[in-house]
């Protein structure tokens, strides 16, 4: 069964608006990743946060994680048409070699 | 760069008909895993291996079969193909001592 549960299933805004995606889990983790998957291609990876972290910057992307909710999100600032992609986030328990996969947002970013 | 490694990248079988999805990766990782991807579903974990010789089951491991004789390579066998094994198949890879997994650029599959 899916671990990792995102909202919303799909999000469309307008290039430079930020978009935020949210993910929900259901067991404990050690951490949690998000991965991007454009159309057509293989999951990349974004970012990881680990359970003992509340946020995480790399570039325009912030994560934020609240193991008190089992709660975490995505958020892309100043989007561009290059940012419309499917995101996953997943999670690792006891087993990091196991990575669990939500079902994903698709992003449309309009120019 | 090659990474991971994916082939065929289409095929298209009949039911019954047994076939092997091939994945290779040149990064020297121990941990390799087989996702399948399909509509709705998000990704699940069919088959995983932690090193050469060890390999086992994930969520949906049923009609399928792995082996692991090298550190490089990660066949996925389907033994008799059905309609519902239709789907996109990603090999996946890990070092032991990291946590960003490495996906190959998938396998597009349709059993008629």
């Amino acid at each position: 069964s899916q671990q990792g549960e995102e909202d919303p299933q799909a999000l469309s805004i307008q290039e430079g608006e930020n978009a935020t995606m949210n993910c929900s889990y259901k067991t404990s983790i050690n951490n949690l990743q998000w991965y991007r998957q454009n159309s057509g291609r293989g999951l990349v990876h974004l970012i990881l946060i680990r359970s003992n972290e509340r946020e995480k910057h790399s570039g325009r992307l912030r994560v934020t994680l609240d193991t008190s909710k089992k709660s975490s999100s995505l958020l892309i600032t100043a989007s561009r048409a290059a940012d419309t992609a499917s995101y996953f986030c997943a999670t690792a328990g006891g087993s990091n070699y196991k990575l669990t996969f939500g079902k994903g947002t698709l992003l449309t970013v309009n120019p | 760069n090659a990474g991971v490694t994916q082939t065929p990248k289409f095929q298209v079988l009949k039911t019954g008909q047994s076939m092997t999805l091939q994945c290779a990766q040149d990064m020297n990782h121990e941990y390799m895993s087989w996702y399948r991807q399909d509509p709705g579903m998000g990704l699940r974990l069919i088959h995983y291996s932690v090193g050469a010789g060890i390999t086992d089951q994930g969520e949906v491991p049923n009609g399928y079969n792995v082996s692991r004789s090298t550190t490089e390579d990660f066949p996925l066998r389907l033994l008799s193909a059905a309609p519902s094994q239709t789907s996109v198949y990603f090999c996946a890879s890990r070092p032991s001592s990291g946590n960003t997994i490495y996906f190959g650029e998938g396998s597009w599959l349709t059993v008629v």
